[in-house]
């Protein structure tokens, strides 16, 4: 079975562009989590969704939005980017959708974001 | 503070030795996990804790409830585990979010 998989992996936007990452968790996971991890920093995190609705959001702008589709693959949209948004963008995957849930969960190689 | 620190930061040692990374925490958790990365970014899942002690190969995690810590352990260390290792920590309660340290940067050099 495939894992969780990003695109794309690597991208170069300029200032004030707008840029859309994609995430497919493994097959049968219906969570899906963003995070951001700034160079020589931990993740933080950005966004949870858990059966295509918003479970969690982290201390980000209205600038960063997400969605999860019917087939809980999710996307991660930033408008109007800035220098301090060149991060790795990290999706993870698992079945359960609470914080209590025991569930594993599974990161993908992640989107490399670079903006100039 | 940050709710979550590891020590130490970065660590050098020479293959075979025996290797310990800290992690403290400052709040309730559901679980603890243990993860590595390495320089193309990817996170793997080594561990998810909450209490006791796992083995998995040369790879041991503990943890301790009630002082608030996790001890992550690489038996007979080789090149090949040099990487970032990330504690992180789940929250009891709302979302599924993971609060993580900074990391430990593992060099082991042959």
């Amino acid at each position: 079975d495939a894992g969780v998989t990003q695109s794309p992996t690597h991208l170069i936007k300029t200032r004030g562009q707008h840029v859309t990452l994609r995430c497919s968790p493994i097959s049968g996971h219906k969570s899906v989590s963003w995070y951001q991890q700034v160079l020589g920093q931990g993740p933080q995190f950005i966004f949870q969704y858990y059966e295509k609705e918003e479970r969690g959001r982290g201390n980000f702008p209205d600038r960063f939005s997400a969605r999860q589709f019917p087939n809980y693959s999710s996307e991660l949209n930033v408008n109007a980017l800035l220098l301090g948004d060149s991060a790795l963008y990290l999706c993870a995957s698992s079945l359960g959708g609470t914080a209590s849930s025991g569930n594993t969960i599974y990161f993908g190689e992640g989107s490399w974001l670079t903006v100039v | 503070k940050n709710e979550v620190e590891q020590s130490p930061q970065n660590l050098t040692a020479q293959e075979g030795e025996f290797i310990t990374i800290n992690c403290s925490y400052s709040v309730g958790i559901s679980a603890l996990h243990w993860l590595q990365q390495h320089p193309g970014g990817g996170i793997v899942s080594l561990f998810m804790l909450s209490s006791g002690k796992k083995k998995h190969g040369r790879l041991i995690a503990t943890i301790n409830i009630q002082e608030k810590h996790s001890s992550l352990h690489i038996t007979a260390s080789h090149p090949r585990d040099s990487a970032v290792y990330i504690c992180a920590v789940r929250r009891p309660q709302g979302a599924q979010k993971l609060v993580f340290g900074q990391g430990t940067r593992l060099t082991i050099n042959p």
